[in-house]
C-alpha cells in the first residue's frame, strides 16, 4: 500500500540528547513536510523540502535539523537546543500537479525523560 | 486577526444528527480548501478537497465554500459515533511554494 510511514511511534529523549525521527514515503511525492502539534496550538511547520537535497525552514525551525538525501526519506533531528521538545510530530508529503493536498503519516510522540 | 479561525469545541451531538463545522479566514487569495479528520494519536486524514466557491459532496460529507464571506463549512449527515474525532480545516493560495494554513481543529463527539 502507498503511504507515509513514521517511526518510532513513541520516543523518549534524555536531557542533552539528540534524537532522530524517521519519515519514509512510497507515494513518489516530491515535497515533504514536518509539523509539530501541541494541544490547543494546531499544526506548526518546522521544515519542508520541495525537492531532493533542498529544504527550507518553517515557522519554528530553531532546535531542529533535517536532511533530504533521497526522495522517499525526510528524517527530522530534534537537537538538545530544542528546550521544549515534548510534542506530537507529523510528517506529510505532497505530489506534483496543480496544488495537490498534503497527506500525513501517523505521527511520532516524543517525550522527555 | 489570525489567518484561519476555527472553534476548538468540544462539540457534542446525538447520533444521527447533522453536524456543521466551520472556519473563517482573512486572506482573500486562498483558493483551495481542505478538511482533515484526525483520530486520537493518529495523523490527519484528508476528507474533502475543494477549489474556489461552491459545494462538494462525498457520501455523508458536504464541503461548502463561501469566498465572499471568507467562510467554509463541513456538514456531516447521519452522524455516527465513529465520526468522533478532531476536524481540521486547511487552505492555501495555490502557488507552487506556498504553505498550507491549518485551523487549530474542532473536537467532535457523537453521542450514541
Amino acid at each position: 500500500d502507498g503511504g507515509i510511514t513514521q517511526s518510532p511511534k513513541y520516543l523518549f529523549r534524555k536531557e542533552g540528547q539528540n534524537v532522530t525521527l524517521s519519515c519514509e514515503q512510497n507515494l513518489n511525492h516530491d515535497a515533504m513536510y514536518w509539523y509539530r502539534q501541541d494541544p490547543g496550538q494546531g499544526l506548526r511547520l518546522i521544515y519542508y523540502s520541495q525537492i531532493v537535497n533542498d529544504f527550507q525552514k518553517g515557522d519554528i525551525a530553531e532546535g531542529y535539523s533535517v536532511s533530504r538525501e533521497k526522495k522517499e526519506s525526510f528524517p527530522l533531528t530534534v537537537t538538545s537546543a530544542q528546550k521544549n521538545p515534548t510534542a506530537f510530530y507529523l510528517c506529510a508529503s505532497r505530489g506534483q500537479g496543480i496544488n495537490q493536498p498534503q497527506h500525513f503519516g501517523d505521527g511520532t510522540r516524543l517525550s522527555i525523560l | 486577526q489570525k489567518e484561519v479561525e476555527q472553534d476548538p469545541g468540544p462539540l457534542s451531538v446525538p447520533e444521527g444528527a447533522i453536524v456543521s463545522l466551520n472556519c473563517t479566514y482573512s486572506n482573500s487569495a486562498f483558493q483551495y480548501f481542505m478538511w482533515y479528520r484526525q483520530y486520537s494519536r493518529k495523523g490527519p486524514e484528508l476528507l474533502m478537497y475543494t477549489y474556489s466557491s461552491g459545494n462538494k459532496e462525498d457520501g455523508r460529507f458536504t464541503a461548502q465554500v463561501d469566498k465572499s464571506s471568507k467562510y467554509i463549512s463541513l456538514f456531516i449527515r447521519d452522524s455516527q459515533p465513529s465520526d468522533s474525532a478532531t476536524y481540521l480545516c486547511a487552505m492555501n493560495e495555490g502557488n507552487r511554494d506556498d504553505k498550507i494554513i491549518f485551523g487549530k481543529g474542532t473536537r467532535l463527539h457523537i453521542l450514541p
